[in-house]
């Protein structure tokens, strides 16, 4: 069935560094894929999304590239913040196969030190 | 348009009792989805209501039940309660259309059993 796998965290990185956090995917046909972010003491939000093969969604300073031939949507920013630490989940969308619900990783927990 | 709202966002009780758990949704959306979070189980999911009838479901046991009114607001029950079941509840509403599986999640119900 489909299912994602992110890398294991926690990140430590300190502030102007640059993440990445990887993000591969198994699927049958061409689900979305999202990237939800979730503060200390909050629920998720949605903090970008692709639809498509080689879209790129951004938001925030971060981007992620909808990669078919990788099966893969890693979360990118170029300068991380001491605001950016967080917990990071990627999502694929729903497809024929799997009755419209989101199959969700295990979230990668980030900390940005000043 | 207001968020997803939850409520309460912090309980206690004890081992052996029940508890009822409430979410509004975004006004308009249609879909209402559950989630247990805990650190060691990431984000689990528990099941979905669409026009109040269930039209996904996780594998939890038969404890754990919902229901969604004419509204679209939902409530999530737990009886018996066990130890276990401490965890941050999130609640998630969509549209529910062929492609409105887009998430906007509440600020969740913090449920402790002791």
């Amino acid at each position: 069935g489909n299912s994602v796998t992110q890398m294991e965290g926690p990140v430590t990185l300190s502030e102007e560094a640059f993440l990445t956090i990887n993000c591969t995917y198994t699927a049958t046909g061409y689900p979305s894929l999202f990237w939800y972010v979730q503060y200390p003491g909050e629920g998720l939000q949605l903090l970008l999304k692709a639809t498509k093969a080689d879209d790129k969604g951004s938001n925030k300073g971060f981007e992620a590239t909808y990669r078919k031939e990788t099966t893969s949507f890693h979360l990118e920013k170029g300068s991380v913040q001491v605001s950016d630490s967080a917990v990071y989940f990627c999502a694929l969308g729903p497809d024929a196969g799997n009755n419209r619900k989101l199959i969700w990783g295990l979230g990668t927990s980030l900390a940005v030190n000043p | 348009k207001a968020g997803v709202t939850q409520t309460p966002r912090y309980l206690i009780k004890t081992r052996g009792q029940q508890v009822t758990l409430s979410c509004s949704p975004i006004s308009g959306h249609r879909s209402v989805s559950w989630y247990q979070q805990t650190p060691g189980q990431g984000l689990q999911f528990l099941f979905e209501y669409f026009s109040e009838t269930q039209r996904n479901k996780g594998n939890f046991p038969g404890r754990f039940s919902g229901r969604q009114f004419s509204n679209s607001r939902s409530e999530m029950n737990v009886s018996t309660l066990e130890l276990g079941d401490s965890a941050l509840y999130l609640c998630a509403s969509s549209s529910g259309g062929a492609t409105g599986y887009e998430q906007y999640f509440g600020p969740g119900t913090r449920l402790t059993v002791t």
